[in-house]
């Protein structure tokens, strides 16, 4: 069965430092992985994807992915949080058999403090 | 260029009601998606449609839940008998081909 987990409900960041929000991932076949961000009453927003090639995945608003087959991991990356970072971010994995349907992890609250 | 839309972006109703809930894709996109999130949690697949016919139900949660997709663009998802259980964000996304699915806003449903 396909599944997606994040195991942080909310992380805590300082404007300016590394952010890191973790999610793993269980999936027969090959993984399509993507991270969506959610900000308050807006629909969600597709960050970043990887489907296959290299493992870290560059996206939208200086976020990067890091895919890592071993542990099943495609934790999401920034090397300087901002402020406007702030919101919900949903990690999801395709379905290897059925395209059409996408799993999604819990939601981890990303709080960065000026 | 225009995205996903949904109407209402709120809706209030009684336990027992009908509702209807409308989502407009982005055009030309030949995917539908609904999804359902509720508090705390991440959104869960509830049906999917290709073109016109609805190529994936399996998320529906009962027969009281229903959607269509008559001409192959806008989607109505029409919930018969609503129970406080129902209370929810309904999301609507769209996509074409292999693309990430794009999501709308959102229609905050209330069963009082």
């Amino acid at each position: 069965a396909q599944s997606v987990a994040q195991p942080e409900d909310q992380v805590n960041v300082a404007e300016g430092n590394p952010l890191t929000v973790k999610c793993t991932y269980s999936v027969s076949g090959n993984p399509y992985l993507f991270w969506y961000v959610q900000y308050p009453n807006r629909g969600l927003q597709f960050l970043l994807k990887y489907i296959t090639g290299d493992n870290l995945v560059k996206g939208s608003y200086g976020f990067e992915a890091e895919f890592n087959k071993s542990q099943t991991s495609f934790h999401l990356k920034k090397p300087s949080a901002l402020v406007s970072d702030s919101a919900l971010y949903f990690c999801a994995v395709r379905d290897g058999h059925n395209f059409n349907k996408f799993y999604f992890g819990s939601g981890t609250k990303l709080n960065v403090k000026p | 260029g225009a995205g996903v839309s949904q109407t209402p972006s709120n809706k209030v109703t009684e336990k027992g009601k009908y509702v209807e809930l409308r989502c407009d894709p982005i055009s030309g996109h030949t995917a539908l998606y609904w999804y359902r999130q509720s508090l705390g949690q991440g959104p869960e697949f509830l049906i999917y449609f290709q073109g016109t016919g609805a190529a994936d139900d399996s998320g529906l949660p009962n027969d009281r839940f229903f959607a269509v997709r008559p001409e192959g663009s806008v989607s109505t998802l029409k919930i018969q008998r609503t129970e406080r259980g129902d209370s929810a964000v309904y999301l609507c996304a769209s996509s074409l081909m292999e693309q990430p699915i794009s999501f709308g806003p959102g229609t905050r449903l209330t069963v009082l």
